[in-house]
């Protein structure tokens, strides 16, 4: 079983619409979670991130964490078709230097 | 300030050759993050160099190895390339090695094995 589980997608949506993007892990010990966005032939960037559990918001992007279930997800709402591109979640422990751990990614598409 | 920078950006090999890339941090960042990214396996983590050392290695054969210069500079060498080493391999830098410390990826170099 892999340490972090990303559904790759596609995911297709309209213009406008609510998206929900999800990871799940086994780690217990994750405790800093990341969401980075790529564009083709790009490097990937970091969108958001958060310790710990609870919710965190940044314009139409909000990114929650559920501790108890190893759940990770983040939300766009009023999605837009420049958010088209691959979301990875990533995560690592608050001590040490312990290394980054990435979902494979969901591709999205949003449609115009 | 400049973006991590990597090349070459593209590259095509054939079985059996060595290949070497190279990336430049951002400036002041000390640590060098090596990634290889493929359809089916996501990002995986490669090593890190920290200072000149590394510090964390991830699950990949002796074939992979790196090394990073006293300005920070990183080389990822692979030898002996085979098929399956096709993918695009990613930089990343930062100010230290803490976990929480934000890594910063560079556009990544293709690497293509014929």
């Amino acid at each position: 079983q892999k340490e972090v589980e990303q559904d790759p997608g596609p995911l297709s949506v309209p213009e406008g619409a609510i998206v929900s993007l999800n990871c799940t892990y086994s780690n217990s010990a994750f405790q800093y979670f990341m969401w980075y966005r790529q564009y083709s032939r790009k490097g990937p960037e970091l969108l958001m991130y958060t310790y710990s559990s609870g919710n965190k918001e940044d314009g139409r992007f909000t990114a929650q964490v559920d501790k108890s279930s190893k759940y990770i997800s983040l939300f766009i709402r009023d999605s837009q078709p420049s958010d088209s591109a691959t979301y990875l979640c990533a995560m690592t422990t608050t001590s040490g230097t312990y290394k980054y751990i990435f979902g494979t990614g969901t591709r999205l598409k949003v449609l115009a | 300030k400049a973006g991590v920078t990597q090349t070459p950006r593209y590259l095509i090999k054939t079985r059996g050759q060595q290949v070497t890339l190279s990336c430049s941090p951002i400036s002041g960042h000390r640590s060098v993050s090596w990634y290889q990214q493929t359809p089916g396996q996501g990002l995986q983590f490669l090593f890190e160099y920290f200072s000149e050392t590394q510090r964390n290695k991830g699950n990949f054969p002796g074939r992979f190895s790196g090394r990073q210069f006293s300005n920070s500079r990183s080389e990822m060498n692979v030898s002996t390339l085979e098929l399956g080493d096709s993918a695009l391999y990613l930089c990343a830098s930062r100010p230290t090695s803490l976990s929480t410390d934000t890594q910063y990826f560079g556009p990544g170099t293709r690497l293509t094995v014929l």
